[in-house]
């Protein structure tokens, strides 16, 4: 069935640092991609997203490039910052459904 | 303005009570939907609604019930608690175009059984 896996987590960096968290998916048809970031005690909202293949989605400095060969949709950052510190959701959906699904989360610490 | 707004932030109760949490959004969006998101941060989807219809109802013990009075109300109600209903509930909206959606999510309502 349709999936998304992502690394686990937490993620423990220092500011400044580099960011990647991994973001494979399976998936029946052609998805759209999606991140979405948790702050603590908030509700998830969209950080960026990418509609087809070769797409790239940003926002706030994070990228993340929808592929199709390689099933992936990797966040990246290139200088997180303490307030980046939240839990990431990588997500797709479905032309023609109404369905979301989740990944698991990555839970991210900044380190001032 | 708030998009999407549930009541209450935070609902404490013993097990085999019944109670309720609502769901607003003032986007015009036309779908609905409930997600569950346990200790770990795993969310999972409960319901959709469509326009008042119910489109998605995931494998959700039936003491939980939907229900959507309009467009704009995707209310949850949930019978005789049990103490793995402890979680977060998020509500959610999406506009029309199916494929390409964002969600919009509310605040979480954290519930507690004990």
């Amino acid at each position: 069935g349709d999936s998304v896996t992502q690394m686990e987590g937490p993620v423990t960096l220092s500011e400044e640092a580099f960011l990647t968290i991994n973001c494979t998916y399976t998936a029946t048809g052609y998805p759209s991609l999606f991140w979405y970031v948790q702050y603590p005690g908030e509700g998830l909202q969209l950080l960026l997203k990418a509609t087809k293949a070769d797409d790239k989605g940003s926002n706030k400095g994070f990228e993340a490039t929808y592929r199709k060969e390689t099933t992936s949709f990797h966040l990246e950052k290139g200088s997180v910052q303490v307030s980046d510190s939240a839990v990431y959701f990588c997500a797709l959906t479905l032309s023609g459904t109404y369905k979301y699904i989740f990944g698991t989360g990555t839970r991210l610490k900044v380190l001032a | 303005d708030t998009a999407v707004s549930q009541t209450p932030k935070y609902l404490v109760t013993q097990m085999g009570n019944d109670k309720s949490i609502k769901c607003e959004q003032n986007l015009g969006h036309d779908t609905m939907y409930w997600y569950k998101q346990d200790s770990k941060k795993f969310l999972k989807i409960m319901f959709s609604y469509n326009n008042k219809e119910l489109i998605i109802n995931e494998t959700v013990p039936n003491r939980f019930s939907p229900k959507s009075p309009d467009k704009a109300h995707l209310n949850l109600h949930i019978n005789s608690l049990e103490l793995g209903d402890s979680a977060v509930y998020f509500c959610a909206s999406s506009p029309r175009e199916r494929g390409t959606d964002t969600q919009y999510f509310g605040p979480g309502t954290r519930l507690t059984v004990l």
